[in-house]
């Protein structure tokens, strides 16, 4: 089945600075790759999400880029603010009848003033 | 416009103990499912439905039952907890067009003692 791993599992950074989130998976059949936020006891938000025809998708101060011959797509944040400050999920699926996600670990990013 | 629902927020149980977490969602979505986020795991599907009187597996189901009797209501049962339960439980929905974008719930927080 499918794997995904994500990297690195703590990120700090400046306000302001970027941010960059990695994850890799292993089934070349998955075509769908979304990011969740989730903030410290709150549920998770998708954030953005990418298909696997589309190699770049960018909305506002955020971006996922997608390399399917590497199996591995990323998220960048830029223009840091603290409310960027959550745990971030990427996950990936396979359409069988059914969208079903495998998650990464998660990222815990801290965004200081 | 509630969304999904879940209830309780938190439960503790005894090891042998059975329960029942709830999840509504007033969207008619035909798709629901169910995952389990444990530290440093990220979320793993449990069970999921495509419709009424349709489930089936996920990644982790041994342990924990489902039926879909409505389009609104996919409970998850426990018959027999384990401390390997212990974890914090979210239900999600989708539509069948957007089976990809899922609305998770707000969660149950539950540990077995």
């Amino acid at each position: 089945g499918e794997n995904v791993e994500q990297h690195p599992s703590t990120l700090s950074v400046q306000e302001g600075d970027s941010a960059v989130i990695k994850c890799t998976y292993s089934d070349s059949a998955s075509n769908y790759f979304p990011w969740y936020k989730q903030e410290l006891g709150k549920r998770p938000q998708l954030i953005i999400d990418i298909r696997s025809n589309v190699g770049e998708k960018k909305d506002q101060r955020i971006a996922v880029t997608l390399n399917k011959t590497a199996k591995h797509f990323s998220l960048h944040i830029t223009e840091t603010q603290p409310e960027d400050s959550a745990v971030y999920f990427c996950a990936a699926s396979i359409y069988t009848g059914f969208q079903k996600l495998v998650f990464g670990t998660g990222t815990r990013l801290l965004v200081s003033p | 416009n509630a969304g999904v629902t879940q209830t309780p927020k938190f439960q503790v149980l005894k090891t042998g103990q059975s329960m029942t977490l709830q999840c509504a969602q007033d969207m008619n979505h035909e798709y629901m499912s169910w995952y389990r986020q444990d530290p440093g795991m990220g979320l793993r599907l449990i069970h999921y439905s495509v419709g009424a009187g349709i489930t089936d597996q996920g990644e982790v189901p041994n342990g924990y039952n489902v039926s879909r009797s409505t389009t609104e209501d996919f409970p998850l049962r426990l018959l027999s907890a384990a401390p390997s339960q212990t974890s914090v439980y979210f239900c999600a929905s989708s539509t069948a067009e957007r089976t990809d974008t899922q609305y998770f719930g707000p969660g149950t927080r539950l540990t077995v003692l």
